[in-house]
């Protein structure tokens, strides 16, 4: 596709569920971010990957909080025993290689989590 | 650690006028990359301008340009002739121009309201 997407648009769990959150990066993008964007706050970096290896997941929150990339393409971010304060707006963004600090990171939609 | 903060939790501008969003940041590095993003209720985030740190002189893209004082650690945004179109949530950004952090550190975000 043209740009990033991210599936599913909005998803609604119960406390104590897993959730998988998927994004499709621009075709031809090596690296590729997982952001999150609580309610009322910044961005939050969760981690980046360059091709399919993470070099940096500094930002997970709790061993709860996972992702992989396979093919140099999809990544997943899964989270396991979802709690109330992991409802946030999740947002994943690709640029070409990560190698550039002026790249710019192109961001989907992103995934709105609810967790009751 | 680097932060970036942005005091203006909203702004109001009306149609046609200009406004200036104000963002500070914090750093040791002397080499860096600083954006401005744009987030419209569809919550994608879209570039609208960056500036490399070594260079003295100001961004501009249009309508927008960037007040960038390096000694004083400010990144401005000034919006000329805003329109109805630019409002959206701005949120100001860093990037290290080297080492291992390829993420972007975001501040809080400007909510911009373009009054008709």
């Amino acid at each position: 596709g043209a740009g990033v997407s991210q599936s599913p648009s909005n998803k609604v769990t119960e406390k104590g569920k897993d959730v998988e959150l998927r994004c499709d990066p621009i075709s031809g993008h090596t690296a590729l971010y997982w952001y999150r964007q609580s309610l009322g706050q910044g961005l939050e970096f969760l981690i980046y990957f360059q091709g399919n290896s993470a070099p940096d997941k500094s930002g997970l929150p709790s061993d709860r909080f996972s992702a992989e990339r396979t093919g140099g393409s999809v990544s997943t971010l899964t989270i396991q025993r979802t709690q109330q304060e992991d409802s946030a707006v999740y947002l994943c963004a690709s640029s070409l290689n990560g190698r550039q600090g002026w790249e710019t990171q192109y961001f989907g939609p992103g995934t709105r989590l609810l967790v009751l | 650690a680097q932060t970036v903060t942005q005091s203006q939790p909203e702004m109001s501008v009306q149609e046609a006028e200009t406004v200036t969003l104000s963002c500070t940041y914090d750093t040791s590095e002397s080499d860096y990359y600083l954006f401005w993003y744009k987030q419209p209720p569809s919550r994608q985030m879209i570039l609208v301008i960056r500036q490399e740190a070594y260079k003295q002189q100001n961004a501009t893209e249009n309508r927008f340009s960037v007040n960038f004082q390096k000694a004083a650690k400010s990144f401005s945004l000034k919006i000329s002739d805003s329109q109805l179109g630019d409002a959206a949530m701005y949120f100001c950004a860093y990037r290290s121009a080297s080492g291992s952090a390829r993420q972007l550190t975001f501040g809080s975000g400007t909510q911009l309201t373009v009054l008709p």
